[in-house]
């Protein structure tokens, strides 16, 4: 079954201690994403990966940090969280070839920074 | 700044009635856009698209309209069912940026009532 995977779907840590949340798609998806998603503010990208060791920022990339080792994963680090991190994450992948522009999405990850 | 949204946060329908969903944009260089679905605790998924280059799109209930000139497009879900309560995100891309960047409404809920 095609699907992108997150882990953990939630977690609640205290200001300053580092995290990871990590996301594994099976469609071999050269793009792939995140997103937070606050109330009032829809969803807005965070960074993003057109392939393998090719990272850039999105619109809110501060205070986070990627990595693209391997095509399949594609892990968002907070290396100091702080409490306005607290958000819905989502993890996203999609085929770049042609006008393949429909992004699949995980679960989402609810982290809470106290 | 967003350039992507959505005015009216909550909207409720009646079985069987015609739901319409609103979208304006600002960025005239947007060529392509989505309507995502989103149900609790899962991540959004996708639901249609159309091109800037169309001006209407059919699939199933499921109907597009894209007004290039007002920068507007609207979701058209006839008839209602229960089922498809749910928050409804309107995106759009810049495909001429290679990107896959998408840019989220803020989302809209949606109540089908029996």
């Amino acid at each position: 079954e095609a699907q992108v995977t997150q882990n953990p779907r939630y977690l609640i840590t205290v200001t300053g201690k580092k995290l990871t949340v990590t996301c594994s798609q099976n469609m071999n998806h050269e793009y792939m994403s995140w997103y937070r998603q606050d109330p009032g503010l829809g969803l807005r990208q965070i960074y993003y990966s057109m392939n393998v060791e090719v990272t850039d920022k999105g619109d809110v990339p501060e205070g986070y940090k990627v990595s693209r080792k391997e095509k399949r994963n594609f892990p968002l680090i907070l290396e100091s969280p702080s409490p306005n991190q607290t958000s819905l994450y989502f993890c996203a992948s999609t085929r770049t070839s042609g006008r393949a522009h429909t992004q699949y999405f995980g679960p989402g990850t609810r982290l809470t920074v106290l | 700044d967003q350039q992507v949204k959505q005015n009216s946060p909550s909207l409720s329908v009646q079985e069987g009635r015609i739901s319409i969903l609103n979208c304006d944009y600002t960025n005239s260089m947007f060529d392509y856009f989505l309507w995502y679905k989103k149900y609790p605790a899962e991540g959004p998924t996708f639901l249609i698209s159309i091109s800037s280059i169309k001006d209407k799109n059919e699939d199933g209930r499921f109907t597009v309209f894209l007004n290039k000139s007002a920068k507007h497009l609207s979701l058209h879900i006839v008839p209602s069912q229960p089922g498809d309560s749910a928050v409804y995100f309107c995106a759009a891309i810049l495909t001429l940026t290679g990107a896959n960047n998408l840019f989220f409404g803020t989302g809209t809920r949606l109540t089908v009532i029996p």
